[in-house]
């Protein structure tokens, strides 16, 4: 079975420091790895996705995320936060083998950057 | 193109009642997929769509049915509606082909309140 685990619950961080969410996770074979970011009242909407290949990938707004497999772990990073990156955000995983398109979601971490 | 719409934004409903929200994909998509979103929790899928054909269902009971039209645009429909069915329902819709490293497209979800 798939599994994602975000350890925490909320992340505070100060304009301008570096950000880090983590999340781990747990399936059969290769996983693909997602990061959404959801807004008060809104839909999710797409990060950043590991597929193959280096480990390090960058996504949309300047976030990256570090696939690291022997820690099974995939923790979203940005170096520089804005207060407008303060948002819920889900890590999300889908095994390989999966026979239909079933994404299965940590259960989030909210994110609180201060001016 | 315009992304995932939902309809409706919200709605309330009582216990007992049947409730049918909507979805149309981004244009040229396939495949829909249901996620429900209870308040604090990540999405769970409920199912997914490809072609007008279920292609995965979520641990949801029967209370739960879903359909896709020719036009892919979709209807998630729930019966006996119990007070633990509020939450977001979320729509995504994928690309254009289903490879499984494709990311999904989320709609901004339709808020559903069991009364």
């Amino acid at each position: 079975a798939q599994s994602v685990a975000q350890p925490e619950d909320q992340v505070n961080v100060a304009e301008g420091n570096p950000l880090t969410v983590k999340c781990t996770y747990s399936v059969s074979g290769n996983p693909y790895l997602f990061w959404y970011v959801q807004y008060p009242n809104r839909g999710l909407q797409f990060l950043l996705k590991y597929i193959t290949g280096d480990n390090l990938v960058k996504g949309s707004y300047g976030f990256e995320a570090e696939f690291n497999k022997s820690q099974t772990s995939f923790h979203l990073k940005k170096p520089s936060a804005l207060v407008s990156d303060s948002a819920l955000y889900f890590c999300a995983v889908r095994g390989w083998n999966t026979g239909f398109q079933k994404l299965v979601f940590g259960t989030g971490t909210r994110l609180l950057v201060s001016p | 193109d315009a992304g995932v719409t939902q309809s409706p934004t919200h709605l309330i409903k009582t216990r007992g009642q049947h409730v049918t929200l909507r979805c149309s994909p981004i244009s040229g998509h396939k495949s829909v997929s249901w996620y429900q979103q209870v308040l604090g929790q990540g999405p769970q899928f409920i199912f997914q769509y490809y072609e007008k054909e279920e292609r995965g269902r979520g641990n949801f009971p029967d209370r739960f049915s879903a359909r896709q039209f020719p036009n892919y645009s979709s209807e998630l429909n729930v019966n006996a509606l119990l007070l633990g069915d509020s939450a977001l329902y979320l729509c995504a819709s994928r690309g254009r082909t289903v490879a499984p490293y494709n990311e999904q497209f989320f709609g901004p979800g339709t808020r559903l309140t069991v009364l």
